[in-house]
């Protein structure tokens, strides 16, 4: 039982490339979530899918777009990154309230 | 929707004393109150939940409380260890979508404890 598992854990992009984060969950949870996290700003919602099928905008949401593959898997795709979008990104999952995050990616935008 | 403020930003103890990170809330409606616990490099992991039908909730040397009318909620850590040394997140939840729960974080304490 592995939790949440995320991929990469490190990456250095050039402003303008593209990039997917991915992430997989296998305990059965419904609902899944991205955050970043940058210093002295906690974490943050980017997006959120309550259930297969379906995906929500969070508080930031701009500059990115997610995919709900499965029951398993929700990714984060950055079409166009931008120095601004450097930050460490986590993943979760819940079955209700309680959430649980993955080990998150490192991401440079340079 | 939901504003959560956590103070201290930082908190520096002797090992052995208590430590105590405050947080409020906004929104009357919020009914869950999780503390996460992060340590260098590491995801954050949960400590402690309380619900809003509850006021206080122990589990070993952490405890958390919760005043619903005056809208703050406390996280208490008693006998510090050196290895309680990490970055302690408070959040509230902004509402349930369907099983979805949508969490609003404050902004972290940064917990040092010296020996």
């Amino acid at each position: 039982n592995a939790g949440v598992t995320q991929t990469p854990k490190f990456q250095v992009l050039k402003t303008g490339q593209s990039m997917t984060l991915q992430c997989a969950q296998d305990m059965n949870h419904n609902s899944m979530y991205w955050y970043r996290q940058d210093p002295g700003m906690g974490l943050r919602l980017i997006y959120y899918s309550a259930s297969e099928g379906t995906t929500d905008k969070g508080e930031v949401p701009n500059g990115y777009n997610v995919s709900r593959l499965n029951k398993r898997e929700f990714s984060l795709r950055l079409e166009s990154a931008a120095p601004s979008q450097t930050s460490v990104y986590f993943c979760a999952s819940s079955g209700r309230e309680t959430q649980y995050f993955g080990p998150g990616t490192r991401l440079l935008v340079l | 929707g939901e504003n959560v403020e956590q103070h201290p930003s930082t908190l520096s103890v002797q090992e052995g004393d208590s430590a105590v990170i405050k947080c409020t809330y906004s929104d009357s409606a919020s009914n869950y109150f999780p503390w996460y616990k992060q340590e260098l490099g590491k995801r954050p992991q949960l400590i402690i939940d309380i619900r809003s039908n509850v006021g206080e909730k122990k589990d070993q040397r952490i405890a958390v409380t919760l005043n619903k009318t005056a809208k703050h909620f406390s996280l208490h850590i008693t006998e510090t260890q050196p290895e309680d040394s990490a970055v302690y997140f408070c959040a509230a939840i902004e509402g349930l979508t369907g099983t979805a729960s949508k969490l609003t974080f404050g902004t972290g304490t940064r917990l040092q404890v010296t020996l």
